[in-house]
């Protein structure tokens, strides 16, 4: 059965103190793997697409990497503004109108 | 350029009840997704609609029905309304595979509509 699962489920940082966070994932062939930063009460919004193992992507403090069986969101000196929930999503090759998420990783980044 | 429109924002049901919920893509997008998020959890896939027909549904019973119109917009309706549909739905919009070209995956989300049941 197709799952992603991520961990931890919750982060709390030092404004300044780096860390990554995990996405491992079980798919029937994998066309895409994507992720999303969401805030309470909002809709996911946009970061990555990644798509084959190898394959890095950066945008600012973000850089999210790609191997065969996980993905890696690494956020280098977070700030405040940073805290929202984490979502990792797969795109399977044999449907790619679906995407299946994990639960999150919810990050705090205190001042 | 408007993102994805979702309305309405805030919705309060009782059980048994029938509930309607709407999304406007993104401009250039003509396949609408929709998802359900229960609190704590990660979206779940409902359907997706293309040129207003179903194109793939998740696994939620028929209770659950959507509709596309030929702008692209959609809906989602709800019907027998049960406690445990009470989530946030979410409006996914995409642009179409193009032939012969890479195929546009990114789903671009809406804001959401927070249905409770009560």
């Amino acid at each position: 059965e197709d799952q992603v699962t991520q961990s931890p489920e919750a982060l709390r940082l030092q404004e300044g103190e780096s860390s990554s966070l995990n996405c491992s994932y079980t798919v029937s062939g994998l066309r895409g793997l994507f992720w999303y930063r969401q805030d309470p009460g909002k809709g996911p919004e946009f970061l990555f697409t990644l798509y084959s193992a190898g394959e890095e992507k950066e945008k600012e403090r973000l850089k999210a990497t790609l191997t065969k069986k996980e993905s890696f969101l690494h956020i280098t000196a977070p700030k405040p503004e940073d805290s929202a929930t984490y979502l990792c999503a797969v795109q399977p090759s044999y449907n790619t109108d679906k995407l299946i998420f994990g639960t999150g990783t919810r990050l705090q980044v205190f001042p | 350029d408007a993102g994805v429109t979702q309305s309405p924002t805030h919705l309060i049901k009782t059980r048994g009840q029938q509930v309607t919920l709407r999304c406007s893509p993104k401009s250039g997008h003509d396949t609408v997704s929709w998802y359900q998020q229960a609190l704590g959890q990660g979206p779940q896939f409902i359907f997706q609609y293309y040129e207003e027909e179903e194109r793939q549904r998740g696994n939620f019973p028929d209770r659950f029905s959507g509709h596309q119109f030929p702008n692209y917009s959609s809906e989602l309706n709800v019907n027998a309304l049960l406690l445990g549909d009470s989530a946030l739905y979410l409006c996914a919009s995409s642009p179409s595979r193009l032939a012969g070209g890479p195929i546009q995956e990114t789903q671009y989300f809406g804001p959401g509509t927070r249905l409770l049941v009560l």
